[in-house]
């Protein structure tokens, strides 16, 4: 079985600071790991992916995410937020006992002020 | 990566109509998704759209609601039958290319139904 948690229903920031979007995961298997992003009225778009590679993904726009095993966590973050960053985030976790059905967060909303 | 396109991108309908929405991807994809996304919710899997074959329903998802085609390879629809105002929602297809990890999911950019 697999499972996935966004610690945070909503994160605020002003411009220019950092950004971190928690995520627990759980799961049976040596997942994979998406964090997708979504914007109002969009649909989702790949932000970045972790396929047991490198622990440290690097993404578009500037986000990464580290993968930590001992932890079960898989954090998404971005040294500066800028104002288009504004949007919902979801984490997925897929490829627990070979299926490839994933599971989403909850999602996390990312308000950043100006 | 893949392109999916989806048809109507939001429509309005009379309780008790039926919708078909459509899914087409730019190139080959191994399994093709529908979602629901209520407002302000994560997504919730409907089916998993099988070429050639019946599609395959997530609990709480029933053929007789929600029947799913999908001829070859780059399309599928979703009919959503019977409505009712509890039926409006977002509903998004996805799709894994058939040349890549066989895991990571491209999405389209969604249908908004509202059903009065």
């Amino acid at each position: 079985a697999q499972s996935v948690t966004q610690l945070d229903s909503h994160v605020s920031v002003s411009e220019g600071t950092p950004v971190l979007l928690r995520c627990n995961y759980s799961s049976s298997y040596s997942p994979s790991l998406f964090w997708y992003v979504q914007h109002p009225n969009k649909g989702l778009q790949l932000l970045l992916k972790y396929t047991s590679a490198a622990t440290l993904v690097k993404g578009i726009n500037g986000f990464e995410a580290e993968f930590k095993k001992s932890e079960t966590s898989f954090h998404l973050t971005k040294p500066s937020a800028h104002m288009s960053d504004a949007a919902e985030y979801f984490c997925v976790v897929s490829g627990s006992g070979g299926s490839y059905i994933p599971t989403f967060g909850r999602g996390t909303s990312l308000i950043v002020h100006p | 990566s893949a392109v999916i396109s989806q048809k109507p991108s939001r429509d309005i309908c009379q309780r008790g109509t039926s919708l078909t929405i459509q899914c087409q991807v730019d190139s080959q994809v191994t399994m093709m998704f529908w979602y629901r996304q209520q407002p302000g919710q994560s997504l919730t899997l409907i089916a998993t759209a099988n070429q050639g074959s019946e599609a395959t329903y997530e609990s709480g998802f029933v053929i007789d609601k929600f029947p799913i085609s999908r001829p070859n390879l780059t399309f599928s629809t979703l009919t959503v039958s019977n409505m009712s105002p509890e039926d409006s929602s977002i509903y998004l297809c996805s799709g894994i290319p058939w040349e890549g990890d066989q895991e990571t999911q491209y999405f389209g950019p969604g249908t908004r139904l509202l059903v009065l």
